[in-house]
């Protein structure tokens, strides 16, 4: 089936440093790719897409992702974590059904800065 | 710049009793869904509306009715509530489903329900 995978559902790291959260994704075509942030209490916010060309894309609040094909990937990083990054990190696919896309959501990454 | 509004942002039923979440967006966006969060579960697809006039079941529909009552509005309703659709609801819009490039999506701030 086709399908989006974040593997880790926690994660910490301690303000400064830096930042992977993984995604994989399972789809035969070329996936349309993109990571939200949700901070606590509010909806989710885009912080990049990846639809074709250059295959690390940048985002808002300093974050970049990579689109790896052979590793079926589109991990997010970020050099510098800052304390106000702690929020719950969704990759999404969208997946074509018929004449549609339909955006399909990861489980999501939970991310903790400590001080 | 209010982007999509739902309400209510609380709610609490008994097992049975019925309700509708309401969501607006002020974009003049086509496409329209109705999504469901649960701890560890990500989003789930409950029902989207592509244009005005249309709807289509997603991942997880029973138990849901939805409305799209103009191009601003897509409204979803539990007819006999039960305890299993205790959740976060997330409402959100697209520019256009058909156009990828287009599907970029802005969510609403999300209404807790709590069925007891």
């Amino acid at each position: 089936a086709q399908s989006v995978t974040q593997p880790d559902i926690h994660i910490t790291v301690s303000e400064g440093a830096s930042l992977e959260l993984r995604c994989n994704y399972s789809y035969g075509a070329t996936p349309y790719l993109f990571w939200y942030v949700q901070s606590p209490g509010q909806g989710l916010q885009l912080l990049l897409k990846y639809f074709s060309g250059d295959t690390l894309v940048q985002g808002i609040k300093g974050f970049e992702a990579e689109f790896k094909r052979s590793q079926s990937s589109f991990n997010l990083r970020k050099p510098s974590v800052h304390w106000s990054d702690a929020a719950e990190y969704f990759c999404a696919v969208v997946l074509r059904s018929g004449g549609s896309y339909i955006p399909t959501f990861g489980r999501g990454t939970s991310l903790i800065v400590h001080p | 710049n209010a982007g999509v509004t739902q309400t209510p942002k609380f709610q609490v039923l008994k097992t049975g009793q019925s309700m509708t979440l309401q969501c607006a967006q002020d974009m003049n966006h086509n496409s329209m869904y109705w999504y469901q969060q649960d701890p560890g579960m990500g989003l789930r697809l409950i029902y989207y509306s592509a244009s005005e006039g249309t709807t289509d079941k997603g991942e997880v529909p029973n138990g849901y009715n939805v409305s799209r009552l103009n191009k601003r509005e897509f409204s979803l309703r539990l007819e006999s509530a039960a305890p299993s659709q205790t959740s976060v609801y997330f409402c959100a819009s697209s520019e256009s489903r058909m156009q990828v490039g287009a599907n970029v999506l802005t969510f609403g701030a999300g209404s807790r329900l709590t069925v007891l």
